[in-house]
């Protein structure tokens, strides 16, 4: 089973809520990994958990915050978000070995209002 | 730093015609070489792989060889169809890093 799974599907926000993202897989993988993809555009790395540890972030506003409680589930956690923030959030995982690929989820389709 | 060049399209193409995107990588060590395709709504389907120079991935037709000389990791497909349609990117994953290096995506159209 190669499978990543995201819920929700979609999400519509106003900029004073906070919601959650959650992500799952159970092919044993210990690096799990959040993108933010615009429009036309390749994804670009947000969070890099390894071994449930965050071991990458790169940049990225406060008002994302993740977390990995255990080894198959990831969530990003968004609050006070802007209208810059909509995008197709994606979830991915992979062995935790450096050469390995990387498995993606659906992706999470958020609106901000 | 480590970075992927590809054709950026959009591609068209008449079903059963022959395809190929263009891919260029600068990278220190020895990177793993991928290509991915996402279709309309969804995410990131691996494709295909190559880890070491001169291997040949191939999956559902598509074919691409990791030429260390020339950097390159060339898409090829012989005939393509309807369902083909969507957006190619071509990664590389280093040995020093845990991220990947997305080129920015060929969108392909194929036309029936």
């Amino acid at each position: 089973d190669t499978e990543v799974t995201q819920t929700p599907k979609h999400l519509v926000m106003g900029m004073t809520n906070k919601k959650s993202l959650k992500c799952e897989q159970h092919m044993g993988h210990r690096a799990m990994y959040w993108y933010k993809q615009k429009a036309k555009k390749p994804p670009e790395l947000m969070f890099v958990y390894s071994y449930e540890k965050l071991s990458i972030n790169e940049s990225v506003p406060s008002r994302f915050s993740p977390e990995c409680p255990n080894s198959s589930l990831l969530n990003l956690h968004l609050h006070a978000l802007q209208p810059e923030d909509s995008a197709l959030y994606l979830c991915a995982s992979s062995h935790p070995l450096l050469t390995y690929e990387q498995y993606f989820g659906p992706g999470t389709r958020l609106t901000v209002t | 730093g480590n970075s992927v060049t590809q054709m950026e399209g959009p591609v068209t193409l008449s079903e059963e015609a022959f395809l190929t995107i263009n891919c260029t990588y600068t990278a220190t060590g020895y990177p793993s070489l991928f290509w991915y395709v996402q279709y309309p709504g969804e995410g990131l389907q691996l494709l295909l792989k190559a880890t070491k120079a001169d291997d040949k991935g191939s999956n559902k037709g598509f074919e691409a060889t990791y030429r260390k000389e020339t950097t390159s990791f060339h898409l090829e497909k012989g005939s393509v169809q309807v369902s083909d349609s969507a957006v190619y990117f071509c990664a590389l994953r280093t040995n020093y890093g845990q991220n990947f290096v997305f080129g920015p995506g060929t969108r392909l159209s194929v036309l029936p």
